[in-house]
């Protein structure tokens, strides 16, 4: 189970608090990406990032915040203003976006519970 | 940008029967094409893939075909077993994204 670790693995938080999780990779890879799953749902993109000090939005950005200060750690913070944050949080690492066809490592996820 | 549909959402199968899932792309750039299982609480794990240049990729009882016309391509599972049991995702890639499916809960039944 290494390479791309996920904390906390559960995380409880009250309304209107903002929550950052943890991702941090060891694979050396270029590119990071966050993933938000609900249950009968697939895995939608949240944010992903190709190279330090840049990320792009990806299909669910509102409410989320991320950044990319190291090549290891892509932290995703869920804001107060995410209206239905409650869900299981998949953070994934592949070697470059640049190179297709290599496919994505999964950390093993938070289940974030707002109440 | 990419859709990708996949089909069955839930699919029982008899212990030793052949399971299929299916999954279509909109996207003629995509091309790469993994397959990921899930067990309960856990992350997705690459099972096979397929790059578009490739029709079709066997690894012991999983194979995966890819028709680039048609745009689908679909998981094969044969002399399935209860540790086969899971949620699979397809997803399609151009290279930037991966684009997922929606599951298919797969049980096998003993």
């Amino acid at each position: 189970d290494g390479g791309i670790t996920q904390s906390p693995k559960y995380l409880f938080r009250k309304e209107g608090q903002n929550v950052t999780l943890s991702c941090e990779q060891n694979l050396n890879h270029d590119a990071m990406y966050w993933y938000r799953q609900d249950p009968g749902q697939g895995l939608r993109l949240i944010y992903y990032s190709q190279i330090v000090n840049d990320f792009q939005k990806g299909d669910i950005a509102e409410g989320y915040s991320v950044s990319r200060e190291k090549k290891e750690s892509f932290p995703l913070t869920v804001t107060s203003a995410q209206k239905n944050p409650t869900a299981f949080y998949l953070c994934a690492s592949s070697i470059s976006v640049d190179r297709v066809g290599y496919e994505q490592y999964f950390g093993p996820g938070t289940r974030l519970t707002v109440t | 940008g990419e859709n990708v549909e996949q089909h069955p959402s839930t699919l029982s199968v008899q212990e030793g029967d052949s399971a299929v899932i299916k999954c279509t792309y909109s996207d003629s750039a995509s091309n790469y094409f993994p397959w990921y299982k899930q067990e309960l609480g856990k992350r997705p794990q690459l099972i096979i893939d397929i790059r578009s240049n490739v029709g079709e990729k066997k690894d012991q009882r999983i194979a995966v075909t890819l028709n680039k016309t048609a745009k689908h391509f679909s998981l094969h599972i044969t002399e399935t077993q209860p540790e086969d049991s899971a949620v699979y995702f397809c997803a399609a890639s151009t290279g930037n994204q991966f684009y997922f499916g929606t599951g298919t809960s797969l049980t096998v039944i003993p």
